[in-house]
């Protein structure tokens, strides 16, 4: 089963600040990469699917890209809403599961 | 878009099993799946397993293997999620989720229902 590090474990940032979020699979990933937000007692929300791809209603300043092992989501000019928790997904072929990454937290500096 | 409505809190003693129901409106479900999703108080997020609405075929983490049953209603708008000999390590959120045949991502999540275990 492919393991997912995300990195860092919490980002500190200012509004209308840019955030880099990293996500290393343990080995090649042939499925697709998904990245969600979580904010405090809610569930997830899909941001981004296929790596790069926004899921409708997420606003341009998401921004998903990489490939084999390293993914990365970018938040450009952080907005209030914007500080929450991030995760990274995908799924695994054999055994066939699903696997998150353990989380970066977005937080306001 | 499928609306997800999951039923509500459940408080168990350890060894007790636990039922959790997720019932899906608006889209068809002919073409997704239903997993669930478990977060421990203040963890993050752990894959349960997935069901087939349509032919009831599941998949499940094999840390679950032996205690956990996912079964669809008779409607195939609902799934169960049932988990057995339950000890505190199982308290958490429970979300069901659905995915897209053609994707390998979770569209829609349902509200989440807290489950307690305590003696």
């Amino acid at each position: 089963e492919i393991v997912l590090t995300q990195s860092p474990a919490t980002l500190s940032l200012s509004p209308g600040d840019t955030a880099t979020l990293s996500c290393r699979a343990s080995q090649n990933v042939t499925r697709f990469l998904a990245w969600y937000q979580q904010k405090p007692a809610q569930a997830p929300r899909l941001l981004i699917y296929d790596a790069s791809n926004r899921a409708a209603g997420i606003p341009a300043r998401f921004n998903g890209s990489g490939s084999a092992t390293d993914f990365t989501l970018t938040i450009s000019s952080l907005e209030p809403e914007d500080f929450a928790l991030y995760y990274c997904q995908l799924r695994n072929d054999w055994p066939v599961s699903w696997t998150f990454g353990q989380g970066t937290k977005v937080e306001i500096k | 878009q499928v609306h997800l409505v999951q039923s509500g809190a459940e408080v168990k003693k350890p060894g007790a099993s636990v039922t959790v129901s997720c019932k899906a409106s608006g889209d068809s479900l002919t073409d997704s799946f239903i997993h669930w999703v478990r977060q421990a108080p203040g963890q993050g997020l752990e894959w349960v397993g997935r069901i087939n609405p349509n032919s009831g075929g599941t998949y499940y983490r094999q840390k679950f293997q032996g205690r956990v049953t996912i079964i669809r209603g008779t409607s195939s708008t609902t799934a169960y999620l049932e988990l057995s000999r339950v000890t505190s390590d199982d308290t958490g959120v429970y979300y069901c989720a659905t995915q897209q045949q053609d994707g390998d991502h979770f569209e829609d999540w349902g509200q989440g229902t807290l489950v307690t275990i305590s003696s």
